[in-house]
């Protein structure tokens, strides 16, 4: 089946620690993109990527990082310097203007 | 910077009902419009895709319609069933696509319940 897989689909985290989530996908797409879903804000833009070793900044990019050292993944880090990391995180990737989305990951902040 | 806006934030409807759901947008320089839907707890799927060029677009009982002029568009659900609960998001592919750091751009979505 080809499409977006997001790992884990549940996550904690203890204060001060880097967690790493994990977007793979096998649609063969050039662009993918992490959102940021909170209640009552909608979704909000990350990090994106275009192309291999190649990402943008987003709107909420301060705490994150992400790499694109493969077409396939797009990991993303949520680090300690992210105050308020609790939240739905949505991986999507592009191709001709239609966006496909995984399944998300929720982060827990312990 | 474009700003997506979707009414009502929440509608309840007996099953059976037609209804529509809005969003508008700041900037009418889009490249496409996408309106998904989401489930409690999952990702989002797509439903309909509208080209900047296009008008309208069916699935099912599903039709959305796009007039870029007045930055606005409609997702019309017809014979509406207690299955179509969830949140419906509306979002637009803001410039070109061709030119680097086009983006999508989400409004904060129309939760809608049908009641059996």
């Amino acid at each position: 089946d080809g499409g977006i897989t997001q790992s884990p689909k549940y996550l904690f985290r203890k204060e001060g620690q880097n967690v790493t989530l994990s977007c793979e996908q096998n649609l063969n797409h050039d662009a993918m993109y992490w959102y940021r879903q909170d209640p009552g804000q909608g979704l909000r833009l990350i990090y994106y990527s275009q192309i291999v070793n190649d990402f943008q900044k987003g709107d909420i990019a301060e705490g994150y990082s992400v790499s694109r050292e493969k077409k396939e993944s797009f990991p993303l880090t949520v680090t300690s310097a992210q105050k308020n990391p609790t939240a739905f995180y949505l991986c999507a990737s592009t191709q001709a203007g239609r966006a496909f989305f995984g399944q998300g990951t929720r982060l827990t902040v312990v | 910077k474009q700003e997506v806006t979707q009414i009502p934030a929440a509608l309840s409807v007996p099953e059976g009902e037609n209804l529509v759901l809005n969003c508008s947008f700041t900037d009418s320089a889009i490249y496409n419009l996408q309106w998904f839907r989401q489930d409690p707890g999952k990702g989002l799927t797509s439903l309909l895709l509208i080209q900047s060029s296009q008008r309208e677009q069916t699935s099912g009982r599903l039709n959305a319609s796009l007039d870029k002029s007045s930055g606005r568009s409609t997702l019309y659900i017809a014979a509406s069933q207690p299955g179509d609960s969830a949140t419906y998001l509306c979002a637009v592919w803001g410039g070109s696509w061709e030119t680097s750091g086009s983006r999508l751009t989400f409004g904060e979505g129309t939760q809608l319940t049908v009641n059996p």
